[in-house]
């Protein structure tokens, strides 16, 4: 078990540019998610995919947000003409749903800063 | 609307004194699970116990137990003889979703300091 794994640990970029991450979950889990973690506070449900299909977004997820599991493996997570307000950590977990459903088990995050 | 409540924003004991992290929650629902967290200074979240609501048996693991009661709608994790290890922002969560493991609704967290 390697654990869910994300990529890049931190990234910086100007406000206006796009920025893509990708969440690598653990390799029997059908369930991925994506939270946002800001400051001071906990994570908040952005969307998460049962296999390549998206069940459900939040609305924190603005148009400029897009996430995509094509083959029901890695997910991504992109975000279009940044802003400094989507500076947060954005968590990757998953979950396997069976009789006895697997709790969320996260990733180490992916911390952006826009500037 | 589900709401979950840890009204302990920092706490810093000494080690090997008990500490209290409180939960409050609210949902609607009658079916719903309730969750504890640890995320030390790496990052990750760290899955510590899950409860459904129709299991009120407190649960002891190691020295970490928990204290679920419905009719104060609260799920307090206590942790004893604690240790510098122990040192980590703690989030108590709530799902109303049957699977039990998605969605979950997190609170603001309580920093936990355990000083040498």
């Amino acid at each position: 078990d390697t654990g869910v794994s994300q990529n890049p640990r931190h990234k910086i970029t100007k406000r206006g540019q796009n920025v893509t991450f990708r969440c690598d979950p653990i390799s029997e889990h059908n369930r991925l998610y994506w939270y946002r973690q800001t400051l001071g506070q906990g994570p908040e449900f952005l969307t998460y995919f049962q296999n390549e299909a998206q069940l459900e977004k939040s609305r924190l997820l603005s148009d400029r947000f897009s996430a995509e599991r094509p083959k029901g493996s890695f997910s991504t997570l992109e975000i279009q003409r940044t802003e400094q307000g989507d500076s947060a950590m954005y968590l990757c977990a998953s979950s396997l749903t069976t009789v006895n459903n697997s709790p969320l088990h996260f990733g180490n995050g992916t911390r952006l800063t826009v500037t | 609307a589900q709401k979950v409540t840890q009204a302990q924003t920092e706490i810093s004991v000494v080690e090997k004194e008990d500490v209290t992290l409180d939960c409050v929650y609210e949902t609607r629902d009658t079916t719903y699970y309730l969750f504890w967290y640890k995320q030390p200074p790496s990052g990750e979240l760290v899955f510590l116990i899950r409860r459904n609501s129709f299991d009120e048996q407190n649960e002891i693991s190691g020295r970490y137990s928990w204290n679920f009661q419905k009719s104060t709608s609260s799920f307090n994790f206590t942790i004893t003889a604690s240790q510098v290890v122990d040192s980590a922002v703690y989030f108590c969560a709530l799902s109303e979703d049957e699977g039990g493991s998605e969605k979950l609704v997190f609170g603001k967290g309580t920093k936990l300091t355990v000083n040498p």
